[in-house]
C-alpha cells in the first residue's frame, strides 16, 4: 500500500526558533499534499494544500508567512514553523493525495 | 454551527458488541463521506469510502450515508478490542479535495 512519513516525530523547540517538517511519499508521487493540526481531542484542521511546484493554498485564518510549504518534488513536502510559539504546540499531519489521501504518522511539535 | 458534527465521545463498549457512530454535516453538496481510524498519536487510515447515498460494507463494517437527512454512520459488528482507536468522519464536495473531518470518537472495547 502507498506509505507516507514524516520527519521528525516529535520535536521540541524553544519560542522564537523556527522548525521543519518534512512529509515523503515513499512508493507513490503526489502532485498534492495536505498538511494538518490537529490540537488534542479535536479534528483533524486542513492547514493547506501543496500542489508540486506552485505556491501552497492556505485555508482561511492560517498565517502563510508563519507556515512555510514547500512542495519542491513529487514525493515531498515540507512545513516549516516559523518563530514558532507555546500556541503553536500541536500535532501536525500531512497527506499525500494519489487514488485517496494518505496520512503521514504526523508530528508533535512542543513549543516551550 | 460546525460543518461537520462528531459525538466525541468517549464511547465503551464489550466485545463483540454492534458499535455506532454518527456525524451530521450543514453542506449539501458534501458528495464524497469516508470513515477514518485514527490509534493514538498516529496518522488517519482511510476505512470506507462512500459515493452520495447508500450503504457500503466492508467485512465487519458497514457505512451508511443519507444525504435528505445529512447523516451519516459507521457500524462494527463484533466490535473487538482492536478496534479501540479514535473514528473520524471525514467528507468533501470534490473527492480528496478540501476534506471536512469530524471531532473524531473515541471508541474503547473492553475484553
Amino acid at each position: 500500500g502507498a506509505v507516507v512519513s514524516q520527519h521528525p516525530s516529535w520535536v521540541i523547540c524553544k519560542s522564537g526558533t523556527s522548525v521543519k517538517i518534512e512529509c515523503r511519499s515513499l512508493d507513490f508521487q503526489a502532485t498534492t499534499m495536505f498538511w494538518y493540526r490537529q490540537f488534542p481531542k479535536q479534528s483533524l484542521m486542513l492547514m493547506a494544500t501543496s500542489n508540486e511546484g506552485s505556491k501552497a493554498t492556505y485555508e482561511q485564518g492560517v498565517e502563510k508567512d508563519k507556515f512555510l510549504i514547500n512542495h519542491a518534488s513529487l514525493t515531498l513536502s515540507t512545513l516549516t514553523v516559523t518563530s514558532a510559539h507555546p500556541e503553536d504546540s500541536s500535532f501536525y499531519i500531512c497527506s499525500a493525495s494519489f487514488s485517496e489521501q494518505y496520512f503521514g504518522p504526523g508530528t508533535r511539535l512542543t513549543v516551550t | 454551527q460546525k460543518e461537520v458534527e462528531q459525538d466525541p465521545g468517549p464511547l465503551s463498549v464489550p466485545e463483540g458488541a454492534i458499535v455506532s457512530l454518527n456525524c451530521t454535516y450543514s453542506n449539501s453538496a458534501f458528495q464524497y463521506f469516508m470513515w477514518y481510524r485514527q490509534y493514538s498519536r498516529k496518522g488517519p487510515e482511510l476505512l470506507m469510502y462512500t459515493y452520495s447515498s447508500g450503504n457500503k460494507e466492508d467485512g465487519r463494517f458497514t457505512a451508511q450515508v443519507d444525504k435528505s437527512s445529512k447523516y451519516i454512520s459507521l457500524f462494527i459488528r463484533d466490535s473487538q478490542p482492536s478496534d479501540s482507536a479514535t473514528y473520524l468522519c471525514a467528507m468533501s464536495e470534490v473527492s480528496n479535495i478540501d476534506m471536512r473531518f469530524g471531532a473524531g470518537t473515541r471508541l474503547t472495547v473492553k475484553p
